[in-house]
């Protein structure tokens, strides 16, 4: 079965910029998170989705938003973009029942780098 | 709030073990995650925790205290290919993921 992907890959953009990326979460998951990794700094994480919505949100200002598909694929949109936005976006996916609670599997990333 | 600690760095020579701590304060705790992250890499799922005691999975080991708020991760006969971060996350209220800033272990022949 397909595991975790993400897209694109890598990705310049200059500051004042909007930015999407796409995680398409791996099969039988419900649930997506996002984590920015800045360089020498440990994962942050930003929001996390289940069946459609957002039920946690990290410390990351309102222009940091996205949503969560039917088909729990999911997108991360930043707007007004800041210098320090540049890092490595991670999503994960993971099949969450009630209150039991299952590893995350990550996506490769996608490398932000903001000019 | 939360708090999570673990050392920057460590180095251990091939073969050997090694132990790497994980010292946290959250309220709602709800599980302790180890993840591995080869540079460049995504991270890569190690071990759970949710009970106070010992998780075995071949070479890697984890431990929990929840009274202590102190989690280690133990790996045995130490690969070069070991080399990597080690993340600990922890789980707080519903799904409430917090990471550590990792430990970079350099495995060395």
């Amino acid at each position: 079965e397909a595991g975790v992907t993400q897209s694109p890959t890598h990705l310049i953009k200059t500051r004042g910029q909007q930015v999407t990326l796409r995680c398409s979460s791996q099969s039988g998951h419900n649930t997506v998170s996002w984590y920015q990794q800045a360089l020498g700094l440990g994962l942050q994480f930003l929001l996390w989705y289940d069946e459609g919505e957002e039920r946690n949100r990290g410390n990351f200002p309102p222009r940091f938003s996205g949503r969560q598909f039917p088909n729990y694929s999911s997108e991360l949109n930043v707007n007004a973009l800041e210098l320090e936005d540049s890092a490595l976006y991670l999503c994960a996916s993971s099949l969450v029942l009630a209150d039991n609670y299952n590893e995350q599997f990550f996506g490769p990333g996608t490398r932000l780098t903001v000019l | 709030g939360q708090n999570i600690d673990q050392p920057t760095e460590m180095t251990a020579t091939e073969g050997a073990i090694v132990q790497i701590n994980c010292t946290y304060q959250t309220s709602g705790f709800n599980g302790l995650f180890w993840y591995q992250q080869h540079a460049g890499e995504a991270p890569t799922f190690l071990s759970y925790n949710v009970l106070d005691g010992l998780e075995e999975k071949g070479r890697f080991s984890s431990f929990l205290s929840r009274s202590k708020g102190y989690s280690y991760l133990l790996l045995k006969e130490l690969q070069m290919k070991d080399s990597a971060s080690y993340l600990c996350a922890v789980v707080r209220g519903y799904q409430k993921v917090t990471f550590g800033t990792g430990t970079k272990l350099q495995v060395i022949p």
